[in-house]
Order: structure tokens, then C-alpha cells, then sequence
């Protein structure tokens, strides 16, 4: 176990409703990162945050947003969904922002959108 | 452009047999290199990090082999078991860059058959 957690670990939305995930980091670590990740493709990165703040951003429309607050939790949100939105969502928490530090991946959310 | 490719996209083998999945990339300039394990539905764990300098690195039945020169990864493993049936994914970052600049290979598919 990596001490990350992630919840709900399912769940099933029609398009154009909103949808929230929630990501609870290993204590201590002052980054996390989300991704997405379609069937039989690697992870592709959201964004990151570190100390609460916005720390970078992949190819992904402003209808994906997030949170991370002092207590090591954070938050997904996706506005206006669309069919091509599900897939797994796994969010990593680290000790810091650069590339040699490790990453620890929660289970994940599956989010199917009908 | 900064691309990870993987082969074979899956692979099935015997339990108690040996196989080798492949990663070549192009990423530049070089950081470091990992190698996850994802099971079905659950989130990537790391199974070992190389730098520019390291050839080969071993956990447990896992070795992974490095070849800077000519962009080459590979990933052993040895007296394969069940457990081992998983998707195993690629990951290379440049020099100096952030978590949010990883570059993930889609990943192998490996099934363990008894």
C-alpha cells in the first residue's frame, strides 16, 4: 500500500453533469498530481499542486480544475462532462516537485460517463 | 519530440517462465527512467529508478537494464508467478524537469498463465 487513498472508487455520471473526486496524500508530502487514464493508455497528466497552489498544467481544458488543502487531501472537479471523460483517475503524491522524486499513485477512480 | 515507446502492447507466458518487455525512447536531455507495475484497477508502483549512469538495477525477480546510449530500457523478469500478471508502463524524464513533465510509455500488458 502506498498510503495514498482515493475516493469514491467508482462512479457513473451522464454527460454534462459535474463530478468531484477526492485524493487523500501520504502525511507529509507537499504535492499532487493528477492524471487521466483511458483504457490501455499510460497516464496522461492534469496537473499538479504544491503547498495549495497550482504548480502545472497538462493539455486539459479549464473545465478540470482542482484543490489541495493544508490537511494532505485534494480534489478533482470536472465541469460539463463529456463522454470521452471516462476513464481512470489516479492521483500521486511526493515530497516535492521535481521528476527524481518518487510518486506514490492512490487506486484510482473510475468515472464512467454515460 | 519526447516519446516512450513500449513492446510487445502484451505479452502472455507461463508461470514459472522468463520474459523481457521493451522501452525506447526519445526524451532529451536524460534524467532517469522507472518502471511501474500497475495491477488491474489500482494505481502505478514503482519497481525501480535508473539514472544516466546506472546499467542495471534488480528487485527481487525484476531487473531493469539501461542503455543511455542507445535510448533502450528493458524490464526482466525471472520464474514468473501469477501475481506478475499486470500492465507494466514506462516512464522517462528529462533533465530539470518537473513531475508534471513525464513522459509514460503506454505500457505492456503481461498475463501469467498457470
Amino acid at each position: 500500500e502506498t498510503g495514498v487513498t482515493q475516493s469514491p472508487t467508482h462512479l457513473i455520471k451522464t454527460r454534462g453533469q459535474q463530478v468531484t473526486l477526492r485524493c487523500s496524500s501520504q502525511s507529509g508530502h507537499n504535492t499532487v498530481s493528477w492524471y487521466q487514464q483511458a483504457l490501455g493508455q499510460g497516464p496522461q497528466f492534469i496537473f499538479q499542486y504544491y503547498r495549495e497552489e497550482e504548480n502545472g498544467r497538462g493539455n486539459f481544458p479549464p473545465r478540470f480544475s482542482g484543490l489541495q488543502f493544508p490537511n494532505y487531501s485534494s480534489e478533482l472537479n470536472v465541469n460539463a462532462l463529456e463522454l470521452d471523460d471516462s476513464a481512470l483517475y489516479l492521483c500521486a503524491s511526493s515530497d516535492g516537485v521535481y521528476a527524481g522524486e518518487t510518486q506514490y499513485f492512490g487506486p484510482g477512480t473510475r468515472l464512467l460517463v454515460l | 519530440k519526447n516519446q516512450v515507446e513500449q513492446s510487445p502492447q502484451s505479452l502472455i507466458i507461463l508461470e514459472g517462465k522468463n520474459c523481457t518487455l521493451q522501452c525506447n525512447y526519445t526524451v532529451s536531455p536524460f534524467s532517469n527512467l522507472r518502471w511501474y507495475k500497475q495491477d488491474t484497477g489500482r494505481g502505478p508502483v514503482s519497481l525501480t529508478i535508473m539514472t544516466f549512469s546506472e546499467n542495471t538495477k534488480s528487485n527481487g525477480r525484476y531487473t531493469a537494464t539501461l542503455d543511455a546510449d542507445t535510448k533502450q530500457s528493458s524490464l526482466h523478469i525471472t520464474a514468473s508467478q501469477l501475481s506478475d500478471s499486470a500492465s507494466y508502463i514506462c516512464v522517462v524524464s528529462a533533465r530539470g524537469s518537473t513531475l508534471g513533465r513525464l513522459y509514460f510509455g503506454r505500457g505492456t500488458q503481461l498475463t501469467v498463465w498457470p
